[in-house]
């Protein structure tokens, strides 16, 4: 089956300064790649996504890009604030499988003022 | 946007003692929802595929017989932790797929989970 791999573990900046977080999937056939947001104790929060047919997506101050050769998927976020400390996972489905997701171990994003 | 509603949001049960959680999705048709578990400080851990109208489909490791799925209606999963021991404690969360505006999922709100 699928296995997402996702690095760091633990993250942290200043304020201001930008943020990738790196990730990898085993499983090629998978076509769908979500990056949540949670905070403690609440449901994830999907903030970008991106399909398999694209590689680079970009919404204000985050982006997503896809190698689907390298089968590795990153999450950049830009003049980061306070406010985006959280825990990231990102996710991959694979194709055919409806909403099914694996997600990776997810990363602790500390953003210092 | 789609919402999925989960209940309850926490709840303690004695050991021995069984717990249904439910997740509804309340402004559209969910053919298939998802079950996950996710420890203190872990990620999200897929527990089982709820099916409308067949049985549900567990991951490797899972329990069937502990986790009891019931996809009763396009609207409704349940899921009954059954003769529940501490190490059950955990946050359980749902989701579902609508269908009809692509590929978004959307998350229940989670179901805090203490055995004592």
């Amino acid at each position: 089956g699928e296995n997402v791999e996702q690095h760091p573990s633990t993250l942290s900046v200043q304020e201001g300064d930008s943020a990738v977080i790196k990730c990898t999937y085993s499983d090629s056939a998978s076509n769908y790649f979500p990056w949540y947001k949670q905070e403690l104790g609440k449901r994830p929060q999907l903030i970008i996504d991106i399909r398999s047919n694209v590689g680079e997506k970009k919404d204000q101050r985050i982006a997503v890009t896809l190698n689907k050769t390298a089968k590795h998927f990153s999450l950049h976020i830009t003049e980061t604030q306070p406010e985006d400390s959280a825990v990231y996972f990102c996710a991959a489905r694979l194709y055919n499988q409806g909403g099914k997701l694996i997600f990776g171990q997810g990363t602790e994003l500390s953003v210092k003022p | 946007g789609a919402v999925v509603s989960q209940h309850p949001s926490w709840v303690i049960c004695k050991s021995g003692t069984s717990v249904k959680i439910e997740c509804r999705s309340l402004d559209f048709q969910a053919t298939t929802m998802f079950w996950y578990r996710q420890f203190p400080k872990q990620s999200l851990m897929l527990m089982a595929t709820s099916n409308e109208g067949s049985k549900a489909t567990y991951e490797q490791g899972v329990e069937k017989d502990k986790f009891l799925i019931n996809h009763a209606s396009l609207t409704l999963s349940t899921l009954t932790v059954t003769s529940a021991h501490p190490e059950d404690s955990s946050f359980y969360i749902c989701s579902a797929r609508d269908r009809i505006s692509g590929n978004t999922i959307y998350f229940g709100e989670g179901s805090w989970l203490t055995v004592v």
